[in-house]
């Protein structure tokens, strides 16, 4: 079972429109939560920390559920420039904190 | 304010030949990054540097080798190119180890690598 799954998509949103991804991890003893951005063949940046209260900054709004190990990422009022490729990033604490990173989840929205 | 750079942006090797990747940060962190990235996948953790003198093996270390001399500078190198590092390398940087909920970590533009 892979770290840190993620649905690889592509969404083909309108503009406009709700869309939301979700993200599992499968070790309990997971740290810290972040969803990145990466645009096509670029670097990722970050988008948002996820806190355990859960987090929204603008239209975006971050979930994370301990006790079923996911993480969600929803995207309101979708914007063209919302196309790229999120990732779903996991902190293991294995001696060295490292980060996991999960392959993506590809957004397309659309006029 | 230059982050993290990374050189070349890309790079067509022959199997069997080496190369080194630059990697330089002026944010004075401590902490250094290689990860690769293939298509379709997530970034794998290459190699990582916690100060300058101070490097260890990630996930995938096989056929690189990393220095790190100075608090800025983390090369990677390729001794004998093989096809499969054929991939996207990302150097990153970071002020603490693994980035906390408030940390994040800072990346360059990448490398494109082609082995043929």
């Amino acid at each position: 079972r892979k770290e840190v799954e993620q649905d690889p998509g592509p969404f083909n949103v309108p503009e406009g429109a709700t869309v939301a991804f979700n993200c599992t991890y499968s070790n309990s003893a997971s740290q810290s939560f972040f969803w990145y951005r990466q645009d096509c063949r670029k670097e990722p940046k970050l988008l948002m920390s996820v806190y355990s209260s859960g987090n929204e900054d603008g239209r975006f709004t971050a979930q994370l559920n301990r006790a079923s190990q996911y993480i969600s990422l929803l995207i309101r009022d979708s914007k063209l420039s919302d196309s790229a490729t999120y990732l779903c990033v996991v902190l293991l604490n294995t001696g060295f904190q490292k980060l996991v990173f999960g392959t993506g989840t590809r957004l397309l929205v659309s006029p | 304010n230059a982050g993290v750079t990374q050189t070349p942006k890309f790079r067509i090797l022959k199997i069997g030949q080496s190369m080194t990747l630059q990697c330089t940060q002026d944010m004075n962190h401590n902490y250094m990054y290689w990860y690769r990235q293939d298509p379709g996948m997530g970034l794998k953790l290459i190699y990582y540097s916690v100060g300058a003198g101070i490097t260890d093996k990630g996930e995938v270390p096989n056929g690189y080798n990393v220095s790190r001399s100075t608090t800025e500078d983390f090369p990677l190198r390729l001794e004998l190119a093989a096809p499969s590092q054929t991939s996207v390398y990302f150097c990153a940087s970071s002020s603490r180890q693994g980035v906390g909920p408030n940390e994040k970590l800072f990346f360059g533009s990448g490398t494109q690598l082609s082995v043929l």
